[in-house]
């Protein structure tokens, strides 16, 4: 099992529409978790921390599920601005970071 | 703040020249990272450094690789021989501690080896 999975999609999603998507980790001693965006040919940059409680911003929800080892992202009102690859990051206790490779996700208008 | 800056923005060279990667990163964090990103493998971690000390460089693929941060503001990423399966972007990034604080990218190097 890969230690960060993502599905690569990509997700096409109509304006306005929510979307949501899962990563999943394999290290159940994994700490801290984030939500990156990428846009095409730039830099990541960061969306979300992750808390075990969760944590809402604005449109955007991120959610962890020890139990299961995923962290989720939703995204509700999709706006075209929000086309972009999603980067999942997880971290361990010996400050080993790994990023998954990304779920694209195009919003259509 | 400039935010994290690398340079050069693009690179193409021939195979078997040395590659010499720069980055500064923001002023005041104590971590700096090196990653390397392809269409196949994603965003991959190849070497950080706290306080300018190499922690981790399980990532670096071979010694053709090595990394150097010689003072708080400047890093180095060099490849030398360079290979056409190096070809990828480049990211260096800082942040205030390690894995548990946002870490911010710099725009990265292009790197195309012929």
């Amino acid at each position: 099992r890969k230690e960060v999975e993502q599905d690569p999609g990509p997700f096409n999603v109509p304006e306005g529409a929510t979307v949501a998507f899962n990563c999943t980790y394999s290290n159940s001693a994994s700490q801290s978790f984030f939500w990156y965006r990428q846009d095409c040919r730039k830099e990541p940059k960061l969306l979300m921390s992750v808390y075990s409680s969760g944590n809402e911003d604005g449109r955007f929800t991120a959610q962890l599920n020890r139990a299961s080892q995923y962290i989720s992202l939703l995204i509700r009102d999709s706006k075209l601005s929000d086309s972009a690859t999603y980067l999942c990051v997880v971290s361990n206790r010996d400050d080993k970071i790994i990023f998954g490779k990304g779920t694209r996700l195009h919003i259509l208008p | 703040d400039a935010g994290v800056i690398q340079s050069p923005r693009h690179e193409v060279t021939e195979m078997g020249q040395e590659v010499t990667l720069r980055c500064k990163p923001i002023s005041g964090h104590n971590s700096l990272f090196w990653y390397r990103q392809t269409m196949m493998r994603g965003l991959e971690l190849l070497i950080y450094f706290n306080n300018n000390v190499p922690i981790d460089d399980s990532g670096m693929p071979e010694d053709r690789f090595s990394a150097k941060m010689p003072n708080a503001s400047f890093s180095t990423l060099k490849i030398q021989p360079s290979e056409p399966r190096d070809s990828a972007v480049y990211f260096c990034a800082s942040s205030l501690r390690t894995s548990d604080y946002e870490q911010y990218f710099g725009p990265g190097t292009r790197l195309t080896v012929t």
